[in-house]
């Protein structure tokens, strides 16, 4: 069954560390892969996406995620974090035009 | 601000009560999208709305109905819910059904059923 799992549920870091939380995804055909941010008191954004081309793709705020389709992995990434990145990340995976499958997300808590 | 617009924002309801909750686009979109959101459960897609005609109902209890009155309103009517049905329920819309389209979620519906 296709399925998206974060592996991380909790992160709590300090300010200016790096961040990576991970992404993996069952699904052997072409997939279009996001990330979502959802702020506290916000409703969910999209944070970057990936459809072709250059694995390595730029979002906004810093973050970053590369696409390794041999590991089935999309893991986001931001070289240091700050307070206002406290949030939770959603992974999601489009497999077909009316299907898109999101992962259980991480909080991730940044302490000042 | 979101362009899409949900209410109400909190709703308490009773197991035999009859309530609604509407959402509204306001991005010209023709997709329009029902999610539940549990805790510690993954988003589930719920119902899925292309140009007013239902494409996707994804196993949902007829407990939950979804209606479409034109392309930039989706209800979604209660009736008879159970306590387990407690989630946020998030509204979304997108340009069209299409992979490559971002889809945009309202800030989400809080359900407690008592």
């Amino acid at each position: 069954a296709q399925s998206v799992s974060q592996h991380n549920h909790h992160v709590i870091l300090s300010e200016a560390a790096s961040l990576e939380l991970g992404c993996n995804y069952s699904y052997g055909g072409t997939v279009n892969l996001f990330w979502y941010v959802q702020y506290p008191g916000q409703h969910l954004q999209l944070l970057l996406k990936y459809f072709s081309g250059d694995p390595l793709v730029k979002g906004i705020k810093g973050f970053e995620a590369e696409f390794i389709k041999s590991k089935f992995s999309f893991n986001l990434r931001k070289p240091s974090v700050q307070w206002s990145d406290t949030a939770e990340y959603f992974c999601a995976v489009f497999v077909r035009d009316d299907k898109i499958i999101f992962g259980k997300g991480t909080r991730l808590h940044i302490l000042p | 601000e979101t362009g899409v617009t949900q209410t109400p924002r909190h709703l308490v309801m009773g197991m035999t009560n009859k309530k609604s909750l509407k959402c509204e686009q306001h991005l010209g979109h023709n997709a329009m999208y029902w999610y539940k959101q549990s805790a510690k459960k993954p988003l589930e897609l719920m119902f899925v709305y292309s140009l007013e005609e239902r494409v996707e109902n994804n196993s949902v209890p007829s407990r939950f109905s979804p209606e479409c009155p034109n392309s930039s309103l989706l209800n979604l009517h209660l009736h008879a819910l159970q306590p387990e049905d407690s989630a946020l329920y998030l509204c979304a819309s997108s340009l069209g059904l299409s992979t490559g389209n971002t889809i945009y979620f309202g800030e989400g519906s809080w359900l407690t059923v008592v």
